[in-house]
């Protein structure tokens, strides 16, 4: 069974810092490309960042640019997203998801539970 | 930059059809797919590929794409169905979300 569980959010001041990682199981971690995907409260889903299946390519939103690092690692199966000078609009549920591709067409086909990311003071 | 525009909401009665659209320049062109998230869960995947449904997923749910539009139909609709639905496609490898759609059921 494929699973995804989120973990490291929590409560940061503005400015700081916080590392989300996304342990993978039930599946082959390293053959599949990974995104992060956020949802404010009551707002909808917006696309974060991008890993490649071996790490070399990455992509982030104009939003967390020069910001947020996105990386994994695949002999622990996992997925990270450092995120650095929070803000308060990067307050939100953050979702892991597997990118697959059905020839020319891509979609996540399963997603995480979600980490809360709360940026307060 | 490439945006998909879908209605805020839509209202269907029980046992009838929900038709929940997807708006963006030449959107016929790519494969749209569409997901489903109920309060407090995850998006779950209801359509990729435009019309494809995944294993376990319900017959009732549909979808198209031509020209600029791309269409979720919820056929016979059930209560169940009441959830906030996206759709999604890709512009440069980057992925795109729909502005979302709330169905409600009554």
């Amino acid at each position: 069974e494929v699973q995804l569980v989120e973990s490291g959010g929590g409560l940061v001041q503005p400015g700081g810092s916080l590392r989300l990682s996304c342990a993978a199981s039930g599946f082959i971690f390293s053959s599949y490309p990974m995104h992060w995907v956020r949802q404010a409260p009551g707002k909808g889903l917006e696309y974060v960042s991008a890993i490649s299946t071996n790490g070399g390519n990455t992509y982030y939103a104009n939003s967390v640019k020069g910001r947020f690092t996105i990386s994994r690692d695949n002999s622990k199966n996992t997925l990270y997203l450092q995120m650095g000078s929070l803000r308060a609009e990067d307050m939100a549920v953050y979702y892991c998801a597997r990118k697959r591709c059905s020839g020319v067409s891509c979609f996540f086909d399963f997603w995480g539970q979600g980490t809360l990311v709360t940026v307060s003071s | 930059s490439f945006e998909l525009t879908q209605p805020p909401s839509v209202s269907v009665s029980p046992g009838q059809t929900a038709s929940i659209t997807c708006s963006g320049d030449k959107l016929g062109d790519k494969y749209a797919c569409w997901y489903q998230q109920k309060p407090g869960q995850s998006p779950v995947l209801v359509i990729y590929q435009d019309t494809k449904r995944p294993s376990g997923i319900p017959e009732r749910f549909s979808g198209s794409n031509s020209g600029n539009t791309a269409t979720l139909t919820i056929s016979g609709t059930q209560t169940m169905d009441e959830a906030d639905y996206y759709c999604q496609a890709w512009d440069s490898s980057t992925g795109v979300f729909g502005t979302g759609t709330k169905v409600t059921v009554l």
